[in-house]
């Protein structure tokens, strides 16, 4: 069974300090990996993913994601948190079975910058 | 470009009521999720179509859900006999594929709210 955990419900960090936000996973397979973001009253904002090559994804609005398999991780990054990254995070993977199209959520970390 | 849109955005039904809620994927997308947000949790599947076909409805919580794409292209999800565990945040998704590969894009949601 596919599962993800983020063990952090909320993380404060410095404007300008890198951050971090955890995932770690479960998965039977392949994984396929991804992070959404979620503002107030918006819908969920597709981030990154990770399929198959290198382990470092690079994706939208200057985050970038770990993928690594011995720690069955795959924890979101930035070099230098701004105010307006403040939000909550998703992580989800995919199963790798035939079929298995949709996606299990962890159960988001809220993200506060601070100015 | 126009993304994934959801009606209504908010719904109050009293108990017993039947709700339809609606979703507008992106133009040619082929494959369309349903997904549940309970407050202060991640989305949880509910079914999911490539065109009209419903391929997957296991995380349908009880008959009384039902989902529908005649088309291959609106999708509306109905539940009958609200209940008030089914208050949560309906999100639609859509993705260009039904392969694994292929990020999802998430409407907006529909807040129901039974009382």
């Amino acid at each position: 069974a596919q599962s993800v955990a983020q063990p952090e419900d909320q993380v404060n960090v410095a404007e300008g300090n890198p951050l971090t936000v955890k995932c770690t996973y479960s998965v039977s397979g392949n994984p396929y990996l991804f992070w959404y973001v979620q503002y107030p009253n918006r819908g969920l904002q597709f981030l990154l993913k990770y399929i198959t090559g290198d382990n470092l994804v690079k994706g939208s609005y200057g985050f970038e994601a770990e993928f690594n398999k011995s720690q069955t991780s795959f924890h979101l990054k930035k070099p230098s948190a701004l105010v307006s990254d403040s939000a909550l995070y998703f992580c989800a993977v995919r199963g790798g079975q035939t079929g298995a199209n949709n996606l299990f959520f962890g159960t988001g970390t809220r993200l506060t910058v601070i100015p | 470009g126009a993304g994934v849109s959801q009606s209504p955005r908010y719904k109050v039904a009293k108990r017993g009521q039947d709700v339809a809620l609606r979703c507008d994927p992106i133009s040619g997308h082929v494959s369309l999720f349903w997904y549940q947000q309970a407050l202060g949790q991640g989305p949880e599947f509910l079914t999911y179509f490539q065109n009209e076909a419903q391929l997957d409805k296991s995380g349908l919580p009880s008959d009384r859900f039902f989902a529908e794409r005649p088309e291959g292209s609106v999708s509306t999800l109905k539940i009958q006999r609200t209940q008030q565990e089914d208050s949560a945040v309906y999100l639609c998704a859509s993705s260009l594929g039904g392969g694994t590969y292929y990020e999802q894009y998430f409407g907006p949601g529909t807040r129901l709210t039974v009382t």
